[in-house]
């Protein structure tokens, strides 16, 4: 149980496009999803903070609309990086929560690595 | 600010011993703490969960302490193996009810056959 996926898991774009990531919980509602960003040897900076049907929360010093997200159901958040550049590359990773009787704990899709060009 | 601080250099132990990782955190009252396990290139793996009102909490070879007057975790593995090899990330959650996290950086722990 708690099984979370992530489409693509890599990819790799010219700058100035746009690339859109798809987190999905398969097995159970997520009422909160979660992105986050990783740099090599570093830990996971929390990007933003999404519940179903409603605006996503942003961390400080992220721009929304660089990041867009949006949570249209309670299994599905989509997270796309807008006129990405190279300093965008990154670990992207997602998490959900909400399982019954364990809503604090996170359960992380697998990741995407993404490499701006 | 709030700040976790987790030991940045890595832990080589040999397989069979005990593995004990920590996590020290300052001007933070966290509701509950937890353990991840992240391996390269992946997601982190939730391992266990303790609340602030909970002093020790084990599952199989796993124990987890949490002492909110030193603000302090331990990670213990015993009988460690290769395969328990990873990066372990403690995680701190408040009482905002946001659900958030904040994590640390993590230690890598090596074990030796």
């Amino acid at each position: 149980g708690a099984v979370v996926s992530q489409h693509p898991s890599r990819v790799i774009c010219k700058s100035g496009t746009s690339v859109k990531i798809e987190c999905r919980s398969l097995d159970f509602q997520a009422t909160t999803m979660f992105w986050y960003r990783q740099f090599p040897k570093q830990s996971l900076m929390l990007m933003a903070t999404s519940n179903e049907g409603s605006k996503a929360t942003y961390e400080q010093g992220v721009e929304k609309d660089k990041f867009l997200i949006n949570h249209a159901s309670l299994t599905l958040s989509t997270l796309t990086v807008t006129s990405a550049h190279p300093e965008d590359s990154s670990f992207y990773i997602c998490s959900a929560s909400g399982l019954l009787g364990q809503e604090e704990t996170q359960y992380f899709g697998p990741g995407t690595r993404l490499l701006v060009l | 600010s709030q700040k976790i601080e987790q030991n940045s250099e890595a832990l080589n132990i040999q397989e069979g011993k005990t593995a004990t990782l920590t996590c020290n955190y300052t001007n933070y009252s966290p509701a509950y703490l937890q353990w991840y396990r992240q391996d390269p290139g992946r997601g982190p793996v939730f391992l266990l969960l303790i609340r602030e009102n909970e002093k020790e909490k084990r599952k199989e070879r796993l124990k987890v302490t949490f002492d909110t007057t030193l603000k302090q975790s331990l990670f213990h593995i015993t009988a460690s193996q290769p395969a328990d090899s990873a990066t372990y990330l403690c995680a701190l959650g408040g009482s905002s009810n946001t659900g958030k996290l904040i994590f640390g950086q993590g230690t890598t722990l090596q074990v030796k056959p």
